[in-house]
């Protein structure tokens, strides 16, 4: 069965550097989408992108965040300049179109040190 | 904005009982519903969904109930094993948007 798969599975960073999550969505899939949750709490939207562009995002994706699909497989998210609120598990969606569930990779977890 | 919640945070069952996790939502114009299960370390793995436009859906060993009335869906897990121990989600969504419940800790006593 296809998947999203995730790379790296863990990163350490120091605060202030920059970081790129990296994803592989479903091939067939047209919705793309990155999530957060913070240890013990609730996935939290960040941001949906479609037809090449962001959809929608949340508040929590301000400018240090910025998502890019180089080229027809991979989905990364980068976030310039990470802030010791950033660690968190980070999870890439993907979904098909219509009621289409969202199919997560397992995540990467982002330490800010 | 859109709210999904869950009734109990914690969930203890028998192994071989059946278990049943609810989640609330406040949005009338969500038109699809997903339930997630999160083991560890791991993401959120779907489970069953269903669409607005029906009450009841049934998979293996579960089955999820959906009252619009009231704005609540359950999952119900029949026979619950021990390989069942995680975390559920239920979701809500429109125009793939997609909201998340804070999730239910569903554990398994042998």
């Amino acid at each position: 069965e296809p998947e999203v798969t995730q790379t790296p599975s863990h990163q350490v960073t120091q605060m202030g550097q920059e970081v790129i999550l990296r994803c592989v969505p479903i091939s067939n899939h047209l919705y793309f989408y990155w999530y957060r949750q913070i240890l013990g709490q609730k996935v939290e939207f960040l941001v949906s992108f479609y037809n090449n562009e962001i959809s929608e995002k949340s508040e929590i994706f301000d400018d240090q965040f910025s998502v890019e699909r180089p080229d027809g497989s991979n989905f990364t998210l980068k976030i310039r300049s990470t802030k010791l609120e950033d660690s968190a598990m980070y999870f890439c969606a993907s979904s098909g179109v219509g009621d289409s569930p969202l199919h997560f990779g397992n995540g990467t977890r982002l330490t800010v040190t | 904005g859109e709210s999904v919640g869950l009734h109990l945070p914690t969930l203890s069952v028998q192994e071989g009982d059946n278990s049943i996790i609810n989640c609330a939502y406040s949005n009338s114009a969500s038109d699809y519903f997903i339930w997630y299960k999160q083991e560890s370390g791991k993401g959120p793995q779907f489970i069953i969904d269903i669409r607005s436009n029906m009450d009841k859906r049934q998979g293996q060993r579960v089955t999820v109930l959906l009252n619009k009335t009231v704005k609540h869906l359950s999952l119900q897990i029949a026979a619950t094993q021990p390989g069942d121990s995680a975390v559920y989600f239920c979701a809500e969504t429109s125009f793939n948007k997609f909201y998340f419940g804070s999730g239910t800790k569903l554990n398994v006593k042998p």
